[in-house]
């Protein structure tokens, strides 16, 4: 597609329940990150992935949170158990050029807010 | 721990007149800037970037300063535009990580 489509835009959840939040990049993209975004604040890396590896999970806040990309293409955030401290909006962002380039760039999706209630 | 830091919540500027809008970082394994823009319900646009080698990167009415000792960026905009009316974030690199760290973003109105 000519951007990056993330599903659901909206979705919520009671607390303990599980959500899945999927991310389609842009076609070719090989870099795929998911960023946790807070209401007022700036986006927060969580994980990823190069092609179907997950590099780094570094920012992944609890193991209630879980990333994959199994084909290197499309992507998955899943959280497990919710709490009410989830609730942010998440995005996805993909990349054609390597890391360290001066044309990386990241492209975002639009974001699904989770609202737990 | 804020590694990047935009001090300004909110700037209100005139139409046809500069915006300016600082950000600042901690880090200094930091070595490659970009500011990006965000309207209400899409997900941030990139606008331009600066890596550590330049002080100096424009783009159209855009303009992005790096001031590496002071470890301080700006961005200028000029001239300022309505449509210009967005949040706009901050966000630094290093090539070791792989992960933009985001200021908190400043809302810019600019006034018809």
């Amino acid at each position: 597609g000519a951007g990056v489509s993330q599903s659901p835009r909206y979705k919520v959840a009671k607390r303990g329940q599980d959500v899945a939040l999927r991310c389609d990049p842009i076609s070719g993209h090989v870099s795929l990150f998911w960023y946790q975004q807070a209401l007022g604040q700036g986006p927060e890396f969580l994980t990823y992935f190069q092609n179907e590896a997950q590099l780094d999970k570094s920012g992944l806040p609890s193991d209630r949170f879980f990333a994959e990309r199994p084909e290197g293409s499309v992507s998955t955030l899943k959280i497990q158990r919710t709490q009410q401290e989830d609730s942010a909006v998440y995005l996805c962002a993909s990349s054609l050029a390597d890391w360290g380039t001066e044309q990386f760039v990241l492209t975002f999706g639009a974001g699904s807010r989770l609202t737990v209630l | 721990d804020q590694q990047v830091k935009q001090n300004s919540p909110s700037l209100s500027v005139q139409e046809g007149r500069i915006s300016i809008l600082n950000c600042d970082y901690t880090n200094s394994m930091f070595d490659y800037f970009l500011w990006y823009k965000k309207y209400p319900a899409e997900g941030p646009t990139f606008l331009i970037s600066i890596s550590s080698i330049k002080d100096k990167n424009e783009d159209g009415r855009f303009t992005v300063f790096l001031n590496k000792s002071a470890k301080h960026l700006s961005l200028h905009i000029v001239p300022s535009q309505p449509g210009d009316s967005a949040v706009y974030f901050c966000a630094a690199s290093d090539t070791g990580r792989r992960a933009l760290t985001f200021g908190s973003g400043t809302r810019l109105q600019v006034q018809p």
